[in-house]
């Protein structure tokens, strides 16, 4: 089954912790993504990769880190989690290109719900 | 700032009605549009996309796209309870390419029995 997988479902940890968000797709795509949900405030995207060991900044990317060392992973890291870092992240992934249909949309994972306190 | 406004909502329709979406966008270049529902606590799922202007149906939805109005449109026909989500648009930046779509805060539909 084409999925992104995403783990941990759910994460409590304490301020300055280090943690990892895993992220795996298996649809050999190029392009992936990992977003923050937060209430009133929408989707935000935090870092993008259009492929491996290229990776860039998207529109909040302070307190994060990725990395891209393989076509199928994108790890999303907090070095040190602080608790305005509460929230619902989703990895996603897509075919990159300027080609048209549905599969040129983003796959999302299930999503990570984050706590930190 | 690339933006993409949507109504907040919440819209409520009978079921069996027709439920009518609204988003707009900023970057007049954008070419690829998507419409997105999440289900409460879940990730969000695609729906359809549309590139040109005019309507494409796929069962009960419909995706509209006017690009000289910078308007795009999600209409579902005979509204199912099921279909109670947050309907998401999200606009690709203009360019041509898939990829770094914005996002709308979302549109909350109910469908009421």
């Amino acid at each position: 089954e084409a999925q992104v997988t995403q783990n941990p479902r759910y994460l409590i940890t304490v301020t300055g912790k280090k943690l990892t968000v895993t992220c795996s797709q298996n649809m050999n795509h190029e392009y992936m993504s990992w977003y923050r949900q937060d209430p009133g405030l929408g989707l935000r995207q935090i870092y993008y990769s259009m492929n491996v060991e290229v990776t860039d900044k998207g529109d909040v990317p302070e307190g994060y880190k990725v990395s891209r060392k393989e076509k199928r992973n994108f790890p999303l890291i907090l070095e040190s989690p602080s608790p305005n870092q509460t929230s619902l992240y989703f990895c996603a992934s897509s075919l990159l290109g300027q080609g048209r249909g549905d599969n040129y949309g983003y796959t999302f994972g299930s999503g990570t719900r984050l706590t930190v306190v | 700032q690339k933006e993409v406004e949507q109504n907040s909502g919440p819209l409520s329709v009978p079921e069996g009605a027709i439920a009518s979406l609204n988003c707009t966008y900023s970057d007049r270049g954008s070419q690829s549009f998507f419409w997105y529902r999440q289900y409460s606590g879940k990730s969000p799922e695609l729906i359809m996309s549309i590139y040109s202007n005019g309507d494409k149906e796929d069962g009960r939805f419909t995706a509209q796209l006017n690009k000289a109005s910078q308007y795009v449109s999600l209409l579902i026909r005979d509204s199912q309870p099921s279909d109670s989500a947050t309907y998401l648009c999200a606009v690709n930046d203009g360019g041509g390419s898939n990829y770094k779509l914005t996002f709308g805060k979302g549109t909350l539909l109910t469908v009421n029995p």
